[in-house]
C-alpha cells in the first residue's frame, strides 16, 4: 500500500510569492492534516480536512489556506510567502472517523526555504 | 502553558539501559495520546498510542498514562543505539480532529 505522497520534496521561494503545496493521502483515508515544523516552534497544526470539508484550523494567518478535493488529495497555499514560512510542510492522513483507532501516517515533507 | 511539554533533552543513555521519555499536558478533558519518533531529516512514524489510564506494552516499547497527574511516559527498554531520534509527544484534541504536538526529546544511545 502507498504511503503519504507530498510534493515537490523541496521548493525554494521569493518574499511575496506564493506556494502551492501537494498531498496525495493513503488510499481509503479521508481525512488530511497539515503541519509546520520548524526547529523553535516544533510541530504544529495548520489545518485538518475531512471529505473536502476544513473541520479544524490552527492558529495561523489567513495566508495559509488549504482544500481537500473529492478523490481525498489535499493542497495547502500559502501568499505572500515571509522568511519566517521557511519549514517542513508535513501532510498526514488517517481513516478520519477514530482517530486513536486510525492514527496520523505522515508523508515525507516539503522542505520550504524562503529567501 | 503550553498544551504538551516535553524536555527538549538530549537524553543520553547507554546500549542496553531503559530510555524513560516523559511528556506532560494541560488540558484535563484530552483523552486519547500517542508517541511518535522521528529520525533527523525524516518524517515522524507512530510508535504507540494510549487512551486508558495504566501501561501499554508492544514489544521494548510501554507507555504509561496517569490522567490524574496529567502525564504521558514513554519507555524504552534495552535501549540500541538505532532509537537514538527525537520522540514526539502527541495529544488528540477534544473534536478529535487535530494533533497537538510537544516539542519533542532528543535521545542518545550510546554503543
Amino acid at each position: 500500500k502507498a504511503g503519504v505522497t507530498q510534493t515537490p520534496r523541496y521548493l525554494i521561494k521569493t518574499r511575496g510569492q506564493q506556494v502551492t503545496l501537494s498531498c496525495s493521502p493513503i488510499s481509503g483515508h479521508r481525512s488530511v492534516s497539515w503541519y509546520q515544523q520548524t526547529p523553535g516552534q516544533g510541530l504544529q497544526f495548520l489545518f485538518e480536512y475531512f471529505s473536502e470539508t476544513q473541520r479544524n484550523k490552527g492558529n495561523f494567518p489567513g495566508r495559509f489556506s488549504g482544500r481537500q478535493f473529492s478523490n481525498s488529495r489535499s493542497e495547502m497555499n500559502v501568499s505572500t510567502l515571509e522568511l519566517g514560512d521557511s519549514a517542513l510542510y508535513l501532510c498526514a492522513s488517517s481513516l478520519g472517523t477514530n482517530s486513536y483507532n486510525s492514527p496520523l501516517h505522515f508523508g515525507n515533507g516539503t522542505r520550504l526555504t524562503v529567501t | 502553558q503550553k498544551e504538551v511539554e516535553q524536555n527538549s533533552g538530549p537524553l543520553s543513555v547507554p546500549e542496553g539501559a531503559i530510555a524513560s521519555l516523559n511528556c506532560t499536558y494541560s488540558d484535563r478533558g484530552s483523552q486519547s495520546f500517542f508517541w511518535y519518533r522521528q529520525y533527523s531529516g525524516k518524517s515522524p512514524e507512530l510508535i504507540m498510542f494510549i487512551y486508558s489510564n495504566g501501561d501499554k506494552e508492544d514489544g521494548r516499547f510501554t507507555a504509561q498514562l496517569n490522567k490524574a497527574s496529567q502525564y504521558v511516559s514513554l519507555l524504552i527498554r534495552d535501549s540500541q543505539p538505532s532509537d537514538s531520534a527525537t520522540y514526539l509527544c502527541a495529544l488528540l484534541n477534544q473534536a478529535g480532529t487535530a494533533l497537538i504536538f510537544g516539542k519533542g526529546t532528543t535521545l542518545s544511545v550510546s554503543s
